[in-house]
């Protein structure tokens, strides 16, 4: 089974611009969860889509946002974004009800 | 609210010796689970061990092992016969029992970076 994939690997934005960063999870696995991860913050918890649907959400500003699709898929989205937001961005999946979560390798977002 | 506190932020040991990574945790809640996850310069976040909190018996993966004490709340792991493989940052990690609807989301600890010296 393939992991999960997270696209793109790297990124570099300005600020004020707006980003979307795209994971697909392990085949059958319906939650996608994701983090942001900093030297500062360590990693902390953005939200949770399950069915298409969020169902937790940490505490980010509105500027962060997501979605899933129907085949599980799921983007994050960043709008105007700081340079507070450079960091590393893991995705992960999970066979709900397992309480185990497989990562992706992340995308590492840098905001000049 | 959970908080997961590793007092460790660095740690090395000689290859084929052993290490333990101290964890410990704060929740009201009685049933969970703990993870130890390792992430290799890779960045790739790599599950290495789980424990379900209603278990008495600690987990065991080959070389990895907890000991885990509810009452103290604490969930150290073991790695035995340390390989050059295992440097690493290791994240001890907590979520609420996901039996019940609507709760996949994890809390970490601050990491541990693990060097082991050839």
């Amino acid at each position: 089974k393939a992991g999960v994939t997270q696209t793109p690997r790297y990124l570099i934005k300005t600020r004020g611009q707006q980003v979307t960063l795209s994971c697909s999870p392990i085949s059958g696995h319906r939650s996608v969860s994701w983090y942001q991860q900093t030297p500062g913050q360590g990693l902390q918890f953005l939200f949770e889509y399950f069915s298409e649907t969020q169902r937790n959400k940490g505490n980010f500003p509105g500027r962060f946002s997501g979605r899933q699709f129907s085949n599980s898929r799921s983007e994050m989205n960043v709008s105007t974004l700081e340079l507070g937001d450079s960091a590393l961005y893991l995705c992960a999946s999970s066979l709900t009800g397992s309480g185990i979560q497989y990562f992706g390798a992340g995308t590492r977002l840098s905001v000049l | 609210a959970q908080t997961v506190t590793q007092s460790q932020p660095e740690m090395s040991v000689q290859e084929a010796e052993t290490v333990t990574l101290s964890c410990t945790y704060d929740t009201s809640e009685n049933n969970y689970y703990l993870f130890w996850y390792k992430q290799p310069p890779s960045r790739q976040m790599i599950l290495v061990i789980r424990q379900e909190a209603y278990k008495q018996q600690n987990a065991t993966e080959n070389r990895f092992s907890v000991n885990f004490q509810k009452a103290a709340k604490s969930f150290s792991l073991k790695i035995s016969d340390s390989q050059l493989g295992d440097t690493a940052m290791y994240f001890c990690a907590f979520i609420v029992s996901v039996q019940f609807f609507g709760n996949e989301k994890l809390t970490f600890g601050t990491g541990t970076r693990l060097t082991i010296i050839p």
